[in-house]
């Protein structure tokens, strides 16, 4: 089977540095995606990584190390519309690849 | 504008009641898939579909029907509605790795 785990909740201020966590446990491995979703909004795409490092686009930054199956999504500068839920997401074996299995979301709240 | 649209935004449904949610994308992806999301409990596969003509069940797929009646629409169907499927209801499409794009949302509560 496949399980993600990512903290339930992370509180950081206006301007700060946030790094949101996510382990998986997968047989057979294809990418770590990360999705953010504003309340009662739909989630939308943020990043992918197929291969270990960083991989920075703009104040969002998304980490991989294949070897520890953990990830992460680090957060510059915040701003206070980055509060939002954000999900880890990897590729299921049993859909040949093709669809997604989530996290249950790490919320993210940005105080003044 | 390029998307992902579902409708309807909202439905109360008594409990034993049908109803049909639509679903097209414009992107020309072959992928689509119909996921729910409930407090606390992430997103969770209901149906997929890779191409035209084709569905696979997800993870919790029981209670629910699907039809891709072509590349750009696919429709989820609850025959006998319970208030278990009270949920909010994504529609999604992608093409190969690329990320999902995800419609707005259908907010179903069976009473």
């Amino acid at each position: 089977g496949q399980s993600l785990e990512q903290p339930s909740e992370v509180t950081a201020v206006e301007g700060a540095i946030v790094q949101i966590n996510c382990t998986y446990q997968t047989s057979g491995f294809y990418g770590l995606s990360w999705y953010q979703q504003h309340d009662g909004g739909a989630p939308t795409f943020l990043s992918y990584n197929a291969l270990d490092g960083l991989e920075e686009t703009g104040r969002f930054s998304s980490f991989l190390s294949r070897s520890d199956s953990y990830g992460y999504l680090l957060l510059q500068e915040l701003q206070m519309k980055d509060s939002a839920s954000y999900f880890c997401a990897v590729r299921r074996e049993d859909t040949g690849r093709r669809a997604l299995t989530f996290g249950s979301g790490t919320r993210l709240q940005v105080q003044p | 504008n390029a998307g992902v649209t579902q409708t309807p935004k909202f439905q109360v449904l008594k409990t034993g009641q049908s109803m049909t949610l639509q679903c097209a994308q414009d992107m020309n992806h072959n992928s689509m898939y119909w996921y729910r999301q409930d407090p606390g409990m992430g997103l969770r596969l209901i149906h997929y579909s890779v191409g035209e003509g084709t569905t696979a069940k997800g993870e919790v797929p029981d209670g629910y029907n699907v039809s891709r009646l072509n590349k750009r629409e696919f429709s989820l169907r609850l025959e006998s509605a319970a208030p278990s499927q009270t949920s909010v209801y994504f529609c999604a499409s992608s093409e190969s790795t690329d990320g999902y794009t995800f419609g707005s949302g259908t907010r179903l509560t069976v009473v």
